[in-house]
């Protein structure tokens, strides 16, 4: 089992649709998650962090977490064309490193 | 969201030749950061923690002697790619986690190197 887990996609929705992206993760003891997003040959770009569960809302961003499920995830109101890009979900490792285990993304396109 | 800066941002280098790229945290000290690499349309693979004042921490199957890291200051840290070769043509890309937060990571904006 893969430490962090996301659907590749692509996932493909209609222009003004929420678009809502999900991750499992492994390691109970993380504490932190992150979305990234990455358009193509770009770098990653932070969007939101959240370390506890429940929702926490910035914009048209609303990143969801439950530590018992194990799963956070990522909703996006009001889609747009330019929103099309691989979103990378993220935790903390259990280390106290400060690296991030990253999933491998999943490709989202908004259909005008 | 913080800066982090990264060059060059392209390179084209004759196998054999050394490679240095230079990654530096604008917004905050960064005693921690770290060097990726993706090939295309491939996840982010971690190659290393630079650590600052200390040795960097390589993970499994990264050659040190090849990939050698510096992190000398707190904004600065460098990846040179010594005697590179075409399988090493990727996009290399730096972050910085900040202390100040959730020890969150801002990425540079990335270096594609090509060796011919």
């Amino acid at each position: 089992q893969k430490e962090v887990e996301q659907n590749s996609g692509p996932l493909s929705v209609p222009e003004g649709a929420i678009a809502s992206l999900n991750c499992t993760y492994s390691d109970r003891g993380s504490q932190s998650f992150f979305w990234y997003r990455q358009y193509s040959g770009k770098s990653p770009e932070l969007i939101m962090f959240i370390y506890s569960n429940g929702d926490k809302e910035d914009g048209r961003f609303t990143a969801q977490l439950n530590k018992a499920s194990q799963y956070v995830s990522l909703l996006i109101r009001d889609s747009q064309p330019s929103d099309s890009a691989t979103y990378l979900c993220a935790v903390n490792g259990r280390d106290s490193s400060y690296k991030l285990i990253f999933g491998s993304g999943t490709r989202l396109l908004v259909r005008p | 969201g913080a800066v982090v800066s990264q060059h060059p941002s392209r390179v084209i280098c004759k196998s054999g030749t050394s490679v240095k790229i230079e990654c530096r945290s604008l917004d905050f000290q960064a005693t921690t950061m770290f060097w990726y690499r993706q090939f295309p349309k491939k996840s982010l693979m971690l190659m290393a923690t630079s650590n600052e004042g200390s040795k960097a921490t390589y993970e499994q199957g990264v050659e040190k002697d090849k990939f050698l890291i510096n992190h000398a200051s707190l904004t600065l840290s460098t990846l040179t790619v010594t005697s590179a070769h075409p399988e090493d043509s990727s996009f290399y890309i730096c972050s910085a986690a900040n202390p100040g937060g959730l020890y969150e990571q801002y990425f540079g904006p990335g270096t594609r190197l090509t060796v011919t």
